[in-house]
Formats: C-alpha cells, structure tokens, sequence
C-alpha cells in the first residue's frame, strides 16, 4: 500500500536558520503530494502541493518540488521565523480502487523556531 | 464563514457511553474524509462519503463505529459504547471529489474517554 516517511522531530531551529524537513514517498499510481501545516490545537491548514513530477509547491516562502526519480517531496524555507513553529505533515493523495482519494499522512515533523 | 466547520470541538465521555461527531463541509462540496488522529501520531484515513452513500470505509474499525452524510445536514462520526483507546482528535476534511481535489480540513473534535 501506499505510504509517507518523513523526517522525525522535534526539530530546533534559531529564526532566520535554513529549513529543510525530508520527506519520501511510497505509491502504486500517480499520487499528488502535499504538505499541511498544523499550529496547537488547531485542524490542518494546506501548506502547498504538487500534483505531476517536476512540479514545484510553494507559499509563504515554503516550497517543495515533487521528485518522481527519487519518491520525494522535501519541504524547503530559506530563512523561518518563530510564527512558523507547529507541526508539519507530508501526504500524498491516489485513487485507492474504491473511488476514493484518502490522504495517506507521514507522522508529523515537529519545528520549534527560537528568536 | 464558508470553512469546514466540525461540532463540538471537545466531547467527553465515559467509557460505553456513545460519541457523535459533526462535520458541515465547505459551502459547495458534497465529499467528506473523516480522519483520527493519535496522540503523536499522524492522521488515519477512517471513511470516505458523498451525500447518502459511503464510498470507501476501509479504514473505520469493525465495530462500534458508523458514518453517514445524509441529503440534508451535516456528516455524522458515530462511536458506541466508548472505550479509552478512541481518545484521540477526529478530523473532517470536504472536497468538491473531482479527481484529485485538495481536501479542506476541519478544526476537529478532540474526544477524551474517561
């Protein structure tokens, strides 16, 4: 079946510290790739995604590119800040035989930002 | 507010009494996930339903658990005779189900089994 690995937590990083949570993918079929976003005691916000290979996610200065060659789907930001602290998820979304397109969730990177 | 909105957002129950959750989708989608999330853990896919019909429920337990997405109203999360171990946050998601729709998430329901 399908499946995400991404990069455990916690992650610490100083504001304006280079971003980079890793994550890969296992898929039988074309899958699209998403990060979420989730901030304490909130649902999940839509990060970015990317639904062919090659293509390029990115808002809010994030940004991930769908690599087919290698099932990944890394997340990047050049410079975080401390408003970017919560809980990142990378999924992957494929027709699963039922007519349904489930997310399939990796376990979550923690990012903590410190001024 | 045109968002996923989900209802309440904390249940507590003790064990074998009955849960039900609410889920509203956003305004023009007729497609709801639901989804449980463990304490440190990531989201399970539990059902999929467009209105009156469930399309994929491979991922609800057995027993105990029911889902509808009746012609009017909201999505309901059945759980019956609670046990500790459904303590966790349940999550809603709508699409519009067009192919690979993005999903819109609900705040969801943090249920806690006493």
């Amino acid at each position: 079946g399908d499946s995400v690995t991404q990069m455990e937590g916690p992650v610490t990083l100083s504001e304006e510290a280079f971003l980079t949570i890793n994550c890969t993918y296992t898929a039988t079929g074309y899958p699209s790739l998403f990060w979420y976003v989730q901030y304490p005691g909130e649902g999940l916000q839509l990060l970015l995604k990317a639904t062919k290979a090659d293509d390029k996610g990115s808002n809010k200065g994030f940004e991930a590119t769908y690599r087919k060659e290698t099932t990944s789907f890394h997340l990047e930001k050049g410079s975080v800040q401390v408003s970017d602290s919560a809980v990142y998820f990378c999924a992957l979304s494929d027709e699963s035989g039922a007519g349904s397109y489930q997310l399939t969730f990796g376990k979550g990177t923690k990012l903590s930002v410190i001024p | 507010n045109a968002g996923v909105m989900q209802n309440p957002r904390h249940l507590v129950r003790r064990r074998g009494q009955e849960a039900r959750l609410r889920c509203s989708p956003m305004k023009g989608h007729s497609h709801v996930y639901w989804y449980r999330q463990l304490p440190e853990e990531g989201l399970k896919f539990m059902v999929y339903l467009q209105k009156e019909n469930i399309i994929d429920e491979s991922g609800m337990p057995k027993e105990r658990f029911s889902a509808e997405f009746p012609k009017e109203g909201p999505s309901i999360l059945r759980i019956q005779q609670v046990v500790r171990g459904d303590s966790a946050a349940y999550f809603c998601a709508s699409s519009s189900g067009r192919g690979q729709e993005t999903q819109y998430f609900g705040p969801g329901t943090r249920l806690l089994v006493l």
